[in-house]
């Protein structure tokens, strides 16, 4: 079972230019979300989405897009790319309604802007 | 929002018990989450609390105070892979359901002969 599966996992980028980040899960889950880690911090959210065609923004939504066309897949766009946006970005997934549903997150993207 | 606050960096002896405390101060509360992370990897799941009280997992145990605003993390018989950055996360009430979490800056636990 993939779960949820993040490409690429490395990449370096140059100022201004832009990327997306893959995300599909293969867990039926109907809530997605992006968060960012910076060095010795938390997560903190980017986007989320709580079905196909639905997405919100998050704590620092800022020089990133995403889309949710499919239920499996959830990408998220860098738009002209800044040294701040440098991070490990994650993708995450869960069911949506209930308490306790667990979130399953993605290997990590490691991303530098330089 | 939220505001968590979690311990920066412990160490502990390999076979000790190791608590790990977590206080938050929310605007709306429906959930705390422990996640283990070790460098370079994703968050792993660990426990999950709504309710006040304890919270056994093998050699994981969690705690909930919500008068309180308090969570802890408890991890006995300490073995040299529990070290890890261990996290905090607050789930917000979201209309519709979901899981919009809050994460604390994580607690970076050292195991020690």
């Amino acid at each position: 079972n993939a779960g949820v599966t993040q490409t690429p996992k490395f990449r370096i980028l140059k100022i201004g230019q832009s990327m997306t980040l893959q995300c599909t899960q293969d867990m039926n889950h109907n809530y997605m979300y992006w968060y960012r880690q910076d060095p010795g911090m938390g997560l903190k959210l980017i986007y989320y989405s709580v079905g196909a065609g639905i997405t919100d923004k998050g704590e620092v939504p800022n020089g990133y897009n995403v889309s949710r066309s499919t239920t499996e897949d959830f990408p998220l766009r860098l738009e002209l790319a800044a040294p701040s946006q440098t991070s490990v970005y994650f993708c995450a997934s869960s069911y949506g309604r209930g308490t306790g549903n667990t979130i399953y997150f993605g290997e990590g993207s490691w991303l530098t802007v330089v | 929002g939220q505001n968590i606050d979690q311990p920066t960096e412990m160490t502990a002896t390999e076979g000790a018990i190791v608590q790990i405390n977590c206080t938050y101060q929310t605007s709306g509360f429906n959930g705390l989450f422990w996640y283990q992370q070790h460098a370079g990897e994703a968050p792993t799941f660990l426990s999950y609390n709504v309710l006040d009280g304890l919270e056994e997992k093998g050699r994981f145990s969690s705690f909930l105070s919500r008068s309180k605003g308090y969570s802890y993390l408890l991890l006995k018989e300490l073995q040299m892979k529990d070290s890890a950055s261990y996290l905090c996360a607050v789930r917000d009430k979201v209309t519709g359901g979901g899981n919009k979490l809050t994460f604390g800056t994580g607690t970076q636990l050292k195991v020690e002969l």
